[in-house]
């Protein structure tokens, strides 16, 4: 089992739906990540959190800590959201953490004018 | 532009062939870290530099994988002998110092290798 599994691995929407994207973690973090990445291989950072919720434009980001998981929402969602959305998280290993991640899978989103 | 840069952007080489990879990272982070992606999976860890100092290897960096960051600035990834099975991107990210447990990271574009 990875440490870092995500949900669904493919979604497709129409323009406007609210979408969500799961992340489960089997693993003691420091922090979780959101990070998208468009054709072509360039990753963006949307989010950094370690707790709580955290919102920027139309995504919003939670995490359960207690629960090992977190979740991605888009509200309103628009065809140039279509990307790979991958979680990961930096986690602490013999009592130090460089902040290296490690990550899921990704889920391929795909919203439809 | 201030991001993280790569180069090459693309290499295709020959099976057999040792491939040298740069990445400059943002001036003022001082931790790097080199990640590779194989097509439909996500990004694995390599290895992780403080200033110049290597201070974590992925059990995935074989004999054959060397990485560099002579001055704590840019770094480099060298792969000898190349095996299909390095086909992938390799990815370079870096952040700033300060959170012990990792701030946000800043990706680079990639370099994406062929290995005919």
């Amino acid at each position: 089992k990875n440490e870092v599994e995500q949900s669904p691995q493919n979604l497709t929407a129409q323009e406007g739906e609210f979408i969500t994207i799961n992340c489960s973690y089997s693993v003691g973090i420091s922090a979780l990540h959101w990070l998208q990445q468009h054709p072509g291989g360039g990753i963006v950072s949307l989010f950094m959190l370690s707790s709580g919720k955290k919102k920027h434009g139309r995504l919003i980001a939670t995490i359960n800590i207690q629960e090992k998981h977190s979740s991605l929402h888009i509200t309103a969602s628009h065809p140039r959201d279509s990307a790979v959305y991958i979680c990961a998280v930096s986690s602490y290993a013999g009592g130090t953490s460089y902040g290296k991640l490690t990550f899921g899978q990704g889920t391929i989103l795909t919203v439809h004018p | 532009d201030t991001g993280v840069s790569q180069n090459p952007r693309h290499k295709i080489t020959k099976r057999g062939q040792n491939v040298t990879f740069r990445c400059d990272p943002i001036s003022e982070h001082n931790r790097l870290y080199w990640y590779r992606q194989t097509l439909g999976q996500g990004p694995e860890f390599l290895t992780y530099f403080q200033n110049e100092a290597q201070l974590e290897k992925s059990r995935l960096l074989s004999d054959r994988f060397s990485a560099e960051r002579p001055k704590g600035s840019f770094s480099t990834l060298e792969i000898q002998r190349t095996e299909q099975g390095d086909s992938a991107m390799y990815l370079c990210a870096s952040s700033p110092p300060g959170i012990a447990g990792g701030n946000e990271q800043f990706f680079g574009p990639g370099t994406r290798l062929t290995v005919l």
